[in-house]
């Protein structure tokens, strides 16, 4: 079956601009997550949707914002762009997000340059 | 806050030998969910293996195997036969067990170099 599809795979932005991530996840998977990792603060955990509602938040501004369409796909969005937003914004797809035992699949990233 | 530490940024191992990753971990919860993820430049996390804290015996997938050690808040991968396609960045991360929590709490990551 298709993994995790984010599109797109690479963009660049200019400060001040605004960006929207999609991310497909596995049929049948009904928890998204956000992840942002940069070479110095690592995997930083944005937030996490559930059947449309956003359960949990990680610590970051409200630039960052994100929602869930009733198919489970979802997207997230950055308003305002600073460079220190470049990043490489990763999604990640469970069946409930909650049960550790059945893991999380990843998709394979989009690439923000903001210049 | 959980915490997840991982003291070595790079690692090399020739091919066909073991190499052992360490990740320690800070927690006051008692049931919880330890992983390894490799990512190769391909960008992809790619599960490598899982533990729960309350089985005490480690896990095991084919070559890879982990040392899981709950008082010392320890849990470490040893890749066995090493081979070029487990070059790759690895994450060990740690998700609290239950309802309520939906994050994963990752490490800074293990560079794996494989020596041909």
């Amino acid at each position: 079956k298709a993994g995790v599809t984010q599109t797109p795979r690479y963009l660049i932005k200019t400060r001040g601009q605004q960006v929207t991530l999609s991310c497909s996840p596995i049929s049948g998977h009904r928890s998204v997550s956000w992840y942002q990792q940069t070479p110095g603060q690592g995997l930083q955990f944005l937030f996490e949707y559930f059947s449309e509602t956003q359960r949990n938040k990680g610590n970051f501004p409200g630039r960052f914002s994100g929602r869930q369409f009733s198919n489970s796909r979802s997207e997230m969005n950055v308003s305002t762009l600073e460079l220190g937003d470049s990043a490489l914004y990763l999604c990640a797809s469970s069946l409930r997000g909650s049960v550790g035992a059945y893991g999380y699949t990843f998709g394979s990233g989009t690439r923000l340059t903001v210049v | 806050a959980q915490t997840v530490t991982q003291s070595q940024p790079e690692m090399s191992v020739q091919e066909a030998e073991t190499v052992t990753l360490s990740c320690t971990y800070d927690t006051s919860e008692s049931d919880y969910y330890l992983f390894w993820y490799k990512q190769p430049p391909s960008r992809q996390m790619i599960l490598v293996i899982r533990q729960e804290a309350y089985k005490q015996q480690n896990a095991t997938e084919n070559r890879f195997s982990v040392n899981f050690q709950k008082a010392a808040k320890s849990f470490s991968l040893k890749i066995s036969d090493s081979q070029l396609g487990d070059a790759a960045m690895y994450f060990c991360a740690y998700q609290v067990s239950g309802a309520g929590s939906y994050q994963l709490t990752f490490g800074k990551g293990t560079k794996l170099s494989v020596i041909p």
